[in-house]
């Protein structure tokens, strides 16, 4: 089965400073990974998503993410945070092929300070 | 374009009354999704379709729960006999099958509150 853990429920950081948001996966094969954000009132928007290639993916708002089989992670980065990041993030995997059923993390709110 | 819609967007109902909600995908998605959301937890899967059949159902989705896409177009979540577990932010996706995008688009969600 299935699952994706993000070890960090609350993450504080400065606005202008770098963010890392852990996301750890566990799949029988090769998954597909996705990150989206979640903003209050706001559905879910896709951040960036991974399916092969490129280990370091781009994606929208400045985001980049880092695909590493040998640690089953899909931690997602960026440089220079901004006020307005502040939201829940959620990390997802699919299964390879179709992406149909995702499964997601619990997520990691991040709020920012000015 | 204008999205997935959802509809209501809030949901207050009594315990054991039946609730039913609307998803409208992007248009010419074939595929749709049914997730659940409860406080502090991720979205979970509930169900999906490709046009207007249902090809997999989580364990999730009791007997109390179904959901259909009569036409291949909009798709309906009832749950009958509510219960407060029930209380949850229903959302639902769309996407387009094949292609290289997988990316699922999510509506606003419909927020059930069951007192």
């Amino acid at each position: 089965a299935q699952s994706v853990t993000q070890p960090d429920i609350h993450i504080t950081v400065s606005e202008g400073a770098s963010l890392e948001l852990r996301c750890n996966y566990s799949y029988g094969a090769t998954p597909y990974l996705f990150w989206y954000v979640q903003s209050p009132g706001q559905g879910l928007q896709l951040l960036l998503k991974y399916f092969s290639g490129d280990t370091l993916v781009q994606g929208i708002k400045g985001f980049e993410a880092e695909f590493k089989r040998s640690q089953s992670s899909f931690n997602l980065r960026k440089p220079s945070v901004h006020w307005s990041d502040a939201a829940e993030y959620f990390c997802a995997v699919g299964p390879y092929g179709t992406a149909s059923k995702l499964t997601f993390g619990t997520g990691t709110r991040l709020q920012v300070t000015l | 374009d204008t999205g997935v819609s959802q509809d209501p967007r809030h949901k207050i109902t009594k315990r054991g009354q039946n609730v039913t909600f609307r998803c409208d995908p992007i248009s010419e998605h074939n595929r749709l999704y049914w997730y659940r959301q409860t406080l502090g937890q991720g979205p979970e899967f509930l169900t999906y379709f490709q046009n207007e059949a249902q090809l997999e159902k989580s364990r999730l989705l009791s007997d109390r729960f179904s959901a259909e896409r009569p036409k291949g177009s909009f798709s309906t979540l009832e749950i009958q006999r509510t219960e407060q577990g029930d209380s949850a932010m229903y959302l639902c996706a769309s996407s387009v099958d094949g292609g290289w995008t997988y990316e699922q688009y999510f509506g606003p969600g419909t927020r059930l509150t069951v007192t």
